[in-house]
C-alpha cells in the first residue's frame, strides 16, 4: 500500500519569500505530524493534528509558521517570510490514531532558503 | 536542552558482529521509548519499541534493553549485515495514551563492513 508521500522532495527559495510543503498521510490514518531535522541535529516536533485539529502548537518555532489539514487527509505547512535558519529537512508522519506510537514517515521535502 | 542524547555520532562495526548503540535521557517522565532507522533521502522507519515496564524487547536480530535506573536503553543488531547500514535514532515519549509528541536523539551513523 502507499505510505505517506511529500511534495516537493526539494524547495530552493529566496529569503522572504512563503513556501508551502504538503503531505499526504497514509489513507485511514487519523493522526498526522510534522518535524523538522536541521543540519546535524536529531527530529525536532512541530505540529500534530488529530484529525483535522491542531491541538498543540507549541512546537512552531515562530508565528511565520502555520499548518492546516483538510477533509482528515492532506496537510500543508506553511513558512512565510523564509528565513535561512528554516533551510532543514521538513518531515511529515501519520499514525492510525494517537497513542498510536507508530509514526510511519514520508520522505521529507528538504528545504534551502538562501 | 537535550533530553535525548545519543553521545555516539558514528559505529563501525564488521558484518556478523554485534552492534550496539546507546541512548541516554534526562526526562523521568518518558515512558515509551522506540528505535528508528534511516536510509539517505527516506524518512525514518520504526524499527523496535519498548514500554518502561519492561527492560528489554526482542524481534529477530534487534533487541532494546532499557534501564530506567540509568535513564539509559540501547539496541542491540546481532549479527549485523551490510544492510543494516544506517542512522538510528532513539525517540522518547511521555505515552499515557497522548504519546503523540516524540522526542528524539540526533542519530548515530552506522556503517557495517563486510
Amino acid at each position: 500500500g502507499a505510505g505517506v508521500s511529500q511534495s516537493p522532495s526539494n524547495k530552493v527559495t529566496e529569503k522572504g519569500k512563503d513556501v508551502e510543503l504538503r503531505c499526504d498521510p497514509i489513507s485511514g490514518h487519523t493522526a498526522l505530524y510534522w518535524y523538522r531535522q536541521s543540519l546535524g541535529q536529531g527530529l525536532e516536533f512541530l505540529i500534530y493534528f488529530q484529525g483535522n485539529s491542531a491541538p498543540d502548537k507549541s512546537g512552531l518555532p515562530s508565528d511565520r509558521f502555520s499548518a492546516e489539514r483538510t477533509g482528515g487527509s492532506v496537510s500543508t505547512l506553511t513558512i512565510q517570510r523564509t528565513q535561512q535558519e528554516d533551510s532543514a529537512v521538513y518531515l511529515c508522519a501519520s499514525s492510525l490514531g494517537l497513542g498510536q506510537s507508530e509514526q510511519y514517515f514520508g520522505p521529507g521535502t528538504r528545504l534551502t532558503v538562501t | 536542552d537535550q533530553q535525548v542524547k545519543q553521545n555516539s555520532p558514528s559505529l563501525s562495526v564488521q558484518e556478523g558482529r554485534i552492534s550496539i548503540l546507546n541512548c541516554d535521557y534526562t526526562n523521568s517522565m518518558f515512558d515509551y521509548f522506540l528505535w528508528y532507522k534511516k536510509y539517505p533521502a527516506e524518512g525514518p522507519t520504526f524499527l523496535i519499541s519498548i514500554s518502561s515496564i519492561k527492560d528489554k524487547n526482542e524481534d529477530g536480530r534487534f533487541t532494546v534493553f532499557l534501564n530506567k535506573s540509568a535513564k539509559h536503553l540501547s539496541l542491540h543488531i546481532v549479527p549485523s549485515q551490510p544492510g543494516d547500514s544506517a542512522v538510528y535514532f532513539c525517540a522518547a515519549s511521555e505515552g499515557g495514551g497522548s504519546n503523540y509528541k516524540l522526542t528524539f536523539g540526533k542519530g548515530t551513523l552506522l556503517t557495517v563492513n563486510p
